[in-house]
């Protein structure tokens, strides 16, 4: 069966960075899209990004372009986001998806537990 | 403001029918796949339909969707109380180069 386990919850001040990381397991990982979806309190979904970790391409929503990177480690099956120059709107749950592969579509089948960062001074 | 639009709450009565609906633009649902999601209280959303119509293996066929131009819509029938939840639509925009989400719709069984 196939997991995403997320790293925990952070507290950050308002400026520096976060790093969230999201471990694979019961799939082939590095022939999946990896995404990163946001969600404030209260609110609906974000799209952040995505990275193929066979060919290592990341793909970003333009309102986080030059904030946000998503890397892949295949030897450990981990996908990582970090953001940086974090604001108090950074507030959220960030949830890693993995991108089902036989779709036509982009739909997201497997969800890793969400992390919450909180960012406040 | 979301780039898809969605009611912010509908409501039924346990074992009714309800729709919710999801409209677009070219850029995104007129010319991409659907797909739905349920969002249970401090819970990570859970793919409901693929594809437009497709569900997942374990999906109950209470659940169905379908899409016509730009909108889509998300039946459920035979409502529970457990369907309580927040659902989402979602889909690739080709203009954005991004997927996108609808604002969510929350589901009360009254």
């Amino acid at each position: 069966q196939v997991q995403l386990v997320q790293s925990g919850a952070e507290v950050k001040k308002p400026g520096s960075s976060v790093k969230v990381s999201c471990k694979a397991s019961g799939g082939t990982f590095s022939s999946y899209t990896i995404s990163w979806v946001r969600q404030a309190p209260g609110q609906g979904l974000e799209w952040m990004g995505r990275i193929i970790p066979i060919l290592g391409i990341a793909n970003y929503a333009q309102k986080f372009q030059g904030r946000v990177t998503i890397t892949a480690d295949k030897s450990t099956s981990t996908a990582y986001m970090e953001l940086s120059s974090l604001r108090s709107e950074d507030t959220a749950v960030y949830y890693c998806a993995r991108v089902q592969a036989d779709s036509s579509g982009y739909p997201f089948d497997y969800w890793g537990q969400g992390t919450l960062v909180t960012v406040s001074s | 403001q979301s780039v898809l639009t969605q009611p912010p709450s509908v409501s039924a009565a346990p074992g009714q029918k309800v729709t919710i609906s999801c409209s677009g633009s070219s850029s995104n649902i007129g010319n991409n796949y659907v797909s739905w999601y349920q969002q249970l209280p401090g819970t990570a959303p859970k793919l409901l339909i693929y594809d437009n119509n497709k569900r997942p293996s374990g999906i109950p066929d209470r659940f169905s969707g379908s899409k016509s131009g730009t909108s889509a819509t998300l039946g459920i029938t035979g409502l529970q109380t457990g369907d309580e939840a927040d659902y989402y639509c979602g889909t690739w925009d080709s203009s954005l180069s991004a997927e996108v989400f609808g604002g969510g719709t929350k589901l009360t069984v009254l």
